[in-house]
């Protein structure tokens, strides 16, 4: 099916776990985007890339990694899960990234 | 410090009325503007935007207003239906000199639409 996908859809892990989220688009958009939502805080980027093997900061990059192999995927690994961490995360795509997005339906994470 | 404010956390309105939705920008760069419609347990979707040489884009129910020297946008929604109660976020970006890689959000306000 074509779009943009997220998995899983609800994770609980615990404290101190590696836990990687996947986000994959059927577009070849160049540009993918990582978000976190908290009450109070609204949308927050995390990371983001223009491109395969092009990656970049976002506003909240602190205990995330991610990298992009391919084009379509685009996925967030917390090294290590903290309760800080517990968030819904919302990965997105564009063809030019400043003229508008399209985003997953997300991932609620909890961090027990 | 946040580019893009929305300061109503939330708005309660009337089936059929008008809601309005306001946003307000810092950055003087900032020449394109979105708003994006989220549901519970669903992604943000894009409803409607608006270039800086606009000060009006309508869409349906839904018209965006630009008032580039006051630095604000605002969301109109008439006639307000109860399926329009959501969280509405305002976003930005840099177009020109290159283009912008990213949109910067604002928190986000709750419409309610009370039947």
């Amino acid at each position: 099916d074509a779009g943009i996908t997220q998995s899983p859809r609800y994770k609980i892990t615990e404290t101190g776990r590696q836990v990687t989220l996947m986000c994959h688009q059927t577009w070849s958009h160049s540009y993918m985007f990582w978000y976190r939502q908290d009450l109070g805080h609204g949308l927050r980027l995390i990371y983001y890339s223009a491109a395969a093997d092009i990656t970049d900061k976002g506003e909240v990059p602190d205990g995330y990694v991610v990298s992009r192999s391919k084009t379509e995927n685009f996925p967030l690994t917390l090294e290590s899960a903290t309760r800080s961490q517990t968030s819904v995360y919302f990965c997105a795509s564009s063809l030019r990234g400043g003229y508008g997005y399209t985003f997953g339906s997300g991932t609620r994470l909890t961090v027990v | 410090d946040q580019q893009v404010k929305q300061n109503s956390p939330s708005l309660s309105v009337q089936e059929g009325r008008i809601s309005i939705l306001n946003c307000d920008y810092t950055n003087s760069m900032f020449d394109y503007f979105l708003w994006y419609k989220k549901y519970p347990a669903e992604g943000p979707t894009f409803l409607i935007s608006i270039s800086s040489i606009k000060d009006k884009n309508e869409d349906g129910r839904f018209t965006v207003f630009l008032n580039k020297s006051a630095k604000h946008l605002s969301l109109h929604i008439v006639p307000s239906q109860p399926g329009d109660s959501a969280v509405y976020f305002c976003a930005a970006s840099e177009l020109s000199q290159g283009g912008s890689e990213k949109l910067v959000f604002g928190k986000g306000m709750k419409l309610t639409v009370n039947p």
